[in-house]
């Protein structure tokens, strides 16, 4: 069970706009700490999306964005194309009360562009 | 070329230990925290254990448990990865990944991604 909650799938026809939504707590998303993107293309290492909420890296597309709100956040994704098809997922820091530093994923959602 | 290569993986008996390696090249190395993070086979991403750019603070998942051991030697842009008392549950790809920090304008609460990740290294844990 994932401290960050992502839906297992999610699909869309080329040239559509998807979301994949990074539910937390407020323990992470909620007290404030920044929700990060990774996209993993088919057996290959992740590789960072999404920084900062909504900032991307030199080199990906503006086709992909995100945003945070409360407790949650979102990847969109618009003009879906076939090289969209990977797994994506979340990632934050969570302070629980154990003290020790705990940086966490979500689950990881499967993008399947029909 | 700026990258992480690593390597080390194999199969191993559960109770077995092995340890992988992580070494970096193009970035100064010593400028950087690296973390280890695995993906079990057909599952998610998950952190194991970190260390910081001087190698003095490390850290490391409860499931670890004392287990594993996190270390590195700047002067060979390497971080080393013991784990000992191995478990099939242990079985993964694990990544070496570099860490970028930072404040938000608040000054009140730091934050951390991954900007840097390697091709992974298998390790699998079965009699």
């Amino acid at each position: 069970q994932s401290v960050l909650t992502q839906p297992p799938s999610v699909s869309g026809a080329p040239g559509q706009r998807v979301t994949i939504s990074c539910t937390g707590s407020s323990s992470n998303i909620g007290a404030g700490y920044d929700v990060h993107w990774y996209q993993q293309l088919l057996g290959t290492a992740p590789k960072l999306l999404i920084y900062g909420n909504s900032n991307r890296p030199s080199g990906v597309p503006d086709r992909f964005s995100g945003s945070r709100s409360g407790t949650s956040a979102s990847l969109a994704i618009t003009g879906l194309q076939a090289e969209d098809e990977a797994d994506y997922y979340c990632q934050s820091y969570d302070s629980s009360l154990s003290g020790s530093p705990n940086w966490v994923f979500g689950g990881g959602t499967k993008l399947t562009v029909l | 070329e700026v990258q992480l290569v690593e390597s080390g993986g194999g199969l191993v008996q559960p109770g077995g230990s092995l340890r992988l390696s992580c070494s970096a090249s193009g970035f100064t190395f010593s400028s950087y925290a690296i973390h280890w993070v695995r993906q079990a086979p057909g599952k998610g991403l998950e952190y194991v254990s970190a260390i910081n750019n001087n190698g003095v603070n490390t850290h490391y998942a409860d499931f670890v448990k004392g287990r594993f051991t996190i270390s590195r030697d700047n002067s060979k842009n390497t971080v080393y990865h013991q784990m000992s008392s191995l478990r099939a549950e242990d079985t993964a790809v694990y990544y070496c990944v570099r860490e970028v920090y930072y404040h938000d304008t608040s000054g009140l609460l730091g934050h951390w991604y991954f900007d840097l990740w390697g091709r992974g290294t298998l390790v699998t844990v079965s009699s």
